[in-house]
């Protein structure tokens, strides 16, 4: 089945700066990764997701990139601001439909103020 | 965006006993949900895909008959955690998809902490 790594484990930046996040995985059949916020207890929310007909994908502060020879994919986040501090998971998939999601061991970002 | 409703939020039993979670697809049809599970600071790990209709597909490790899934409807899924001990104390999060969209993110429901006493 699908692998999905991620790092770091843990991030810190100042209120400001720019955060990056980077996730690799193992089936090159995967055609679907979605990025996801969770704050401590509750449900994950998805902020970003990209298709493998695509390299990049912005929408305000945050954009990903996909390089599917690599089998690699990242999050970057700009501008970051303190409720920008959450857990984030990237996950993929093989989107046929089912979308059975392989997600990867969540990065813990910290914003300080 | 759609809704997916996850009941109850929180769940505390004995050991032994069964707990029964529900998970609801409030605003749309769903052929398919899934079960993950999510210990303290660790990732989600998918369980079991749901299947409307039919039986249940259990992930590499995920014993079937403790962890009892039913999906009997469109909208419905339970997963039922038989004869619970307090490893089984986790974070438990259903997610669904909507049948009738295409290239749609997958909804979660806000997630069942069990723990077992």
């Amino acid at each position: 089945g699908e692998n999905v790594e991620q790092h770091p484990s843990t991030l810190s930046v100042q209120e400001g700066d720019s955060a990056v996040i980077k996730c690799t995985y193992s089936d090159s059949a995967s055609n679907y990764f979605p990025w996801y916020k969770q704050e401590l207890g509750k449900r994950p929310q998805l902020i970003i997701d990209i298709r493998s007909n695509v390299g990049e994908k912005k929408d305000q502060r945050i954009a990903v990139t996909l390089n599917k020879t690599a089998k690699h994919f990242s999050l970057h986040i700009t501008e970051t601001q303190p409720e920008d501090s959450a857990v984030y998971f990237c996950a993929a998939s093989i989107d046929t439909g089912a979308n059975n999601l392989f997600f990867g061991t969540g990065t813990r970002l910290t914003v300080i103020p | 965006g759609a809704v997916v409703s996850q009941h109850p939020s929180w769940v505390i039993c004995k050991s032994g006993t069964s707990v029964k979670i529900e998970c609801r697809s409030l605003d749309f049809q769903a052929t398919t949900m899934f079960w993950y599970r999510q210990f303290p600071k660790q990732s989600l790990m998918l369980m079991a895909t749901s299947n409307e209709g039919s039986k249940a597909t259990y992930e590499q490790g995920v014993e079937k008959d403790k962890f009892l899934i039913n999906h009997a409807s469109l909208t419905l899924s339970t997963l039922t955690v038989t004869s619970a001990h307090p490893e089984d104390s986790s974070f438990y999060i259903c997610s669904a998809r909507d049948i009738m969209a295409v290239l749609t993110e997958a909804f979660f429901g806000q997630g069942t902490r069990l723990t077992v006493v």
